[in-house]
């Protein structure tokens, strides 16, 4: 079985330090994984995913990801948090073969303080 | 291109009752799914359909039937409503049910059981 465990509930960081939200995973074979963000009253929308090579993922609106095998981690990260960035966002994973159904973490709420 | 529509946004329902969320896609998406969201327990998938004529269960489909009318629509129905299922439910949608592809959500629909 596979899972996504988000250890923080919330993060607050001022508006223009750096962030990081962290994500760990768990999946048998080699992972796909995801980031989605989620607005108020609004839908989950796709960030960014790993899918192979380069460890570094980058993202829209500034979001980079690093994958960490050894770590099984996913932590996404942006170097100067906007006021806009406040969302809730999810991690999720999927393993690479067959048709497994995506599992999301269960969200972390990024609060900006301007 | 409206991408996923899920209708009502807001329902309330007494126990007991039921009722019918709808989700339609234009993506020529062949997968549709039904999540459901609530704080702290991320998204747990209810029932999805990998293509056209298929659907099965999810992690939480107890109380919940769904019917994929065609490729474009996948309806979530609530025969006897309870407070427990009291909830923001999301419609999503990918090309298909594998791998790297990415999920397209829907708006939300608001459903409140007393």
């Amino acid at each position: 079985a596979q899972s996504v465990a988000q250890p923080e509930d919330q993060v607050n960081v001022a508006e223009g330090n750096p962030l990081t939200v962290k994500c760990t995973y768990s999946v048998s074979g080699n992972p796909y994984l995801f980031w989605y963000v989620q607005y108020p009253n609004r839908g989950l929308q796709f960030l960014l995913k790993y899918i192979t090579g380069d460890n570094l993922v980058k993202g829209s609106y500034g979001f980079e990801a690093e994958f960490n095998k050894s770590q099984t981690s996913f932590h996404l990260k942006k170097p100067s948090a906007l006021v806009s960035d406040s969302a809730l966002y999810f991690c999720a994973v999927r393993h690479n073969f067959g048709n497994e159904k995506l599992t999301f973490g269960t969200g972390t709420r990024l609060t900006i303080i301007p | 291109n409206a991408g996923v529509t899920q209708t009502p946004k807001f329902q309330v329902l007494k126990t007991g009752q039921s009722m019918t969320l709808q989700c339609a896609q234009d993506m020529n998406h062949n997968s549709m799914y039904w999540y459901r969201q609530d704080p702290g327990m991320g998204l747990r998938l209810i029932y999805y359909s990998a293509s056209e004529g298929t659907t099965d269960k999810g992690e939480v489909p107890n109380g919940y039937n769904v019917s994929r009318l065609n490729k474009r629509e996948f309806s979530l129905r609530l025969e006897s409503a309870a407070p427990s299922q009291t909830s923001v439910y999301f419609c999503a949608s990918e090309i298909r049910a594998s791998g790297a592809n990415v999920l397209t959500f829907g708006a939300g629909s608001r459903l409140t059981v007393l």
